[in-house]
């Protein structure tokens, strides 16, 4: 399944929303889809699964929504470490597979 | 706390063979699938394989398989990586990651630089 992400970069400023989009090819087995943050020269953080499952710890200024083929993810009140890349993952479909990352920066 | 704890970096030419390991503490090793993602220099992580430690099953990536093989030790609370038949396009930073729903504790990776 190939996920396509889109934008491939954005521009917010602190305390805006941003919209991040996780298209699949197909649909996505039982919605798994996963979102990832990973900031520069670290490794990834698991920030949602199973399309709308916070991970421990997971501000609720991070949410993500979405069925068969179209998932997002939001961030409101962007905060400036929330710079970073974030991936969207899909793991009901072997190979698992992962897209290709939007960007945030926070201007 | 869940930790992993991966080996040192490894300089490989093309051909030869690397084995990685990923040393878990913090939770119970058999509980949790363990998958293995790579990340070459700016580009998106690709999922590799897992293991279920608790029956030693594996699943791996269809354009690694025959080079890859994922193993583990029960006892050791370790996961290891042998991929086999390196070329240059397998050099990045191999991650082993817990699975709970999503890879939610990952290792600091382990470098692999492929050159001849």
């Amino acid at each position: 399944i190939v996920l396509t992400q889109s934008p491939g970069t954005l521009s917010l400023s602190p305390g805006e929303r941003a919209t991040l989009s996780c298209r699949a090819s197909q649909n996505v087995v039982k919605n798994y889809i996963i979102w990832y943050q990973q900031k520069a020269g670290q490794t990834p953080r698991l920030l949602i699964d199973r399309t709308s499952r916070r991970a421990t710890g997971i501000p609720d200024r991070f949410s993500g929504s979405g069925s068969g083929t179209d998932f997002t993810l939001t961030i409101t009140g962007l905060e400036p470490e929330d710079s970073a890349i974030y991936y969207c993952q899909q793991s009901g479909t072997v190979p698992l597979t992962f897209g290709g990352g939007t960007r945030v920066d926070i201007k | 706390q869940v930790q992993l704890v991966q080996s040192a970096a490894e300089v490989r030419k093309p051909g030869a063979s690397v084995r990685l390991s990923c040393k878990t503490s913090g939770y119970v090793f058999t509980s949790y699938p363990l998958h293995w993602m790579r990340q070459a220099p700016g580009q998106r992580p690709e999922w590799v394989g897992w293991i279920t430690p608790d029956d030693g099953e594996t699943t791996y990536s269809r354009s690694l398989r025959g080079r890859i093989s994922i193993t583990k030790d029960t006892p050791a609370r370790t996961a290891y990586l042998e991929l086999s038949g390196l070329t240059p396009e397998d050099t990045g930073v191999y991650y082993c990651a817990r699975w709970a729903g999503g890879a939610d504790s990952w290792g600091p990776g382990t470098l692999v630089s492929v050159s001849s």
